[in-house]
C-alpha cells in the first residue's frame, strides 16, 4: 500500500496563477483533510471531506477551493495565488470519526512568487 | 484562546536520557482524545501515540508513553532512552466532540534535539 499520496511534492506559482494539488489514498478512508502547515505554527485545517462527494470548510478555508469526485481522492485548488499562500501543504485521511488516527502524506512545498 | 499549548519551542536532551514533552489543552467536551505526532526534518507527520479522555490508563507504545492528567489539562509525552532518531519537531493535537466535527487541534510544536 501506497498509503496517501502527493502530487505535486514542490511547485512555485507566481500571484495570480492558479493549481490543483492532488491527494491520493489507498486505505479506503472514509475521511481526508487538506492543512496547510507555516513555520512556528502547528497543523491549520483547511477543508475536510467526510465521504466521497461532501466537503466542509476548515478553520482557514478562504481562498481554496476543494472537490471529493471519487473516494480516494481529494484535491485542493488554488483559484488565484497569493503570496500569503505560500506554505506547506498536507493531506491526510482517516477511516471514519471512530478511527482516531489521522495518516499523512509527504507533504506539498507551494512557494508564490 | 490557545487550545492546545506546547511551551517548549525547543530542548536539548542528553542521548539515552529521558525526555518530556509538554502539552496542555483546553475544552469543555467529555469526549475528546490527544495525538502526538512526528515531524523529522524530512517532513512526514509520523503517528506516535494516542489518548483518548475514557481512558483510565495512561498510553504507551514502545518507547512512547503519554503522561494523561485529566484535572489538570495536560497531556505529556515521555520518551524513554532517547535515541538521536528521535531528533524532529513533535506536536500534540486534540479531537474534540461531535460539536467540533471531530477535526484535530494543533499546538505549536517542540524541536527537540538529541545530543549525542
Amino acid at each position: 500500500n501506497a498509503g496517501v499520496t502527493q502530487t505535486p511534492k514542490f511547485r512555485v506559482l507566481k500571484t495570480g496563477q492558479s493549481m490543483t494539488l492532488l491527494c491520493a489514498q489507498d486505505m479506503n478512508h472514509e475521511y481526508m483533510y487538506w492543512y496547510r502547515q507555516d513555520p512556528g505554527m502547528g497543523l491549520r485545517l483547511i477543508h475536510y471531506s467526510v465521504g466521497e462527494g461532501t466537503t466542509a470548510k476548515g478553520e482557514v478555508p478562504d481562498g481554496y477551493n476543494v472537490s471529493r469526485l471519487k473516494k480516494q481522492n481529494f484535491l485542493l485548488g488554488l483559484e488565484s495565488a497569493a503570496p500569503s499562500q505560500t506554505s506547506v501543504y498536507f493531506c491526510a485521511s482517516s477511516y471514519s470519526r471512530g478511527q482516531e488516527t489521522q495518516y499523512f502524506g509527504p507533504g506539498t512545498r507551494l512557494l508564490v512568487l | 484562546a490557545q487550545k492546545i499549548t506546547q511551551t517548549q519551542p525547543g530542548m536539548f536532551v542528553q542521548e539515552k536520557e529521558a525526555v518530556t514533552l509538554d502539552c496542555t489543552y483546553d475544552t469543555s467536551d467529555q469526549s475528546y482524545g490527544l495525538f502526538w505526532y512526528k515531524q523529522p526534518s524530512s517532513g512526514e507527520m509520523i503517528f506516535l501515540i494516542y489518548q483518548g479522555s475514557y481512558d483510565e490508563q495512561n498510553a504507551t507504545e514502545g518507547r512512547y508513553s503519554l503522561n494523561f492528567q485529566k484535572a489538570s489539562k495536560s497531556a505529556n509525552l515521555v520518551i524513554s532512552a532517547s535515541q538521536l532518531g528521535d531528533s524532529a519537531m513533535y506536536f500534540c493535537a486534540m479531537r474534540e466532540g461531535k460539536d467540533s466535527n471531530y477535526q484535530l487541534i494543533w499546538g505549536a510544536g517542540t524541536k527537540l534535539i538529541i545530543k549525542p
